[in-house]
């Protein structure tokens, strides 16, 4: 059984200040996760994913995540706000292959100018 | 990269009537495809798995009779929403793997059904 938790509905940021949204999960095997964005009335768009390589994963748009698995988190992190990442986020584990994933309820984020 | 094209991106229909949505791997074969649907300010919840050449298999509280499924080649899936109703307007995504992507998912850009 797999399970991911976004521990914050909403996270709301200053332009131009860092950017932290929280994921923890729980997987009976060594899982896969991944971020996903979405931004309003569009599909979603792959940030990053971990499996199995490094812990530090850097993706697109200045976004990386880290994956520690003694604290079974894979938190979001980008160093600066930009107006444009304001969107929904989704964390996303997968127990390996291309099996069926298991998507966070999503934290959407808000820039303030 | 892996591309995966879905048709349409909105579409509006009255109650009673069906409609179809496709999914398409552009560059890849895809022998898995997943159907999601996604209300208002929610996640997205799971539908149905589609497997090339075999019946879906759907999750628990989708009705396989309403939201039928087709996988007939490798490169494509369809999602047909029969006698719609408005309860059925949502937001519906497919996605597709591929094998050397372990665990790596394409989505469409999903379709956004309103049934009047």
């Amino acid at each position: 059984a797999q399970s991911v938790t976004q521990l914050d509905s909403h996270v709301s940021v200053s332009e131009g200040t860092p950017v932290l949204l929280r994921c923890n999960y729980s997987s009976s095997y060594s899982p896969s996760l991944f971020w996903y964005v979405q931004h309003p009335n569009k599909g979603l768009q792959l940030l990053l994913k971990y499996t199995s390589a490094a812990t530090l994963v850097k993706g697109i748009n200045g976004f990386e995540a880290e994956f520690k698995k003694s604290e079974t988190s894979f938190h979001l992190t980008k160093p600066s706000a930009h107006m444009s990442d304001a969107a929904e986020y989704f964390c996303v584990v997968s127990d390996g292959g291309y099996q069926k994933v298991t998507f966070g309820t999503g934290t959407k984020l808000q820039v303030i100018p | 990269g892996a591309v995966v094209s879905q048709h349409p991106s909105r579409v509006i229909c009255k109650s009673g009537t069906s409609v179809k949505i496709e999914c398409r791997s552009l560059d890849f074969q895809a022998t898995t495809m997943f159907w999601y649907r996604q209300f208002p300010k929610q996640s997205l919840m799971l539908m149905a798995t589609s497997n090339e050449g075999s019946k879906a298999t759907y999750e628990q509280g989708v009705e396989k009779d309403k939201f039928l499924i087709n996988h007939a080649s490798l490169t494509l899936s369809t999602l047909t929403v029969t006698s719609a109703h408005p309860e059925d307007s949502s937001f519906y995504i497919c996605s597709a793997g591929t094998p050397t992507l372990r665990g790596g998912y394409t989505f469409g850009s999903g379709t956004r059904l309103t049934v009047v």
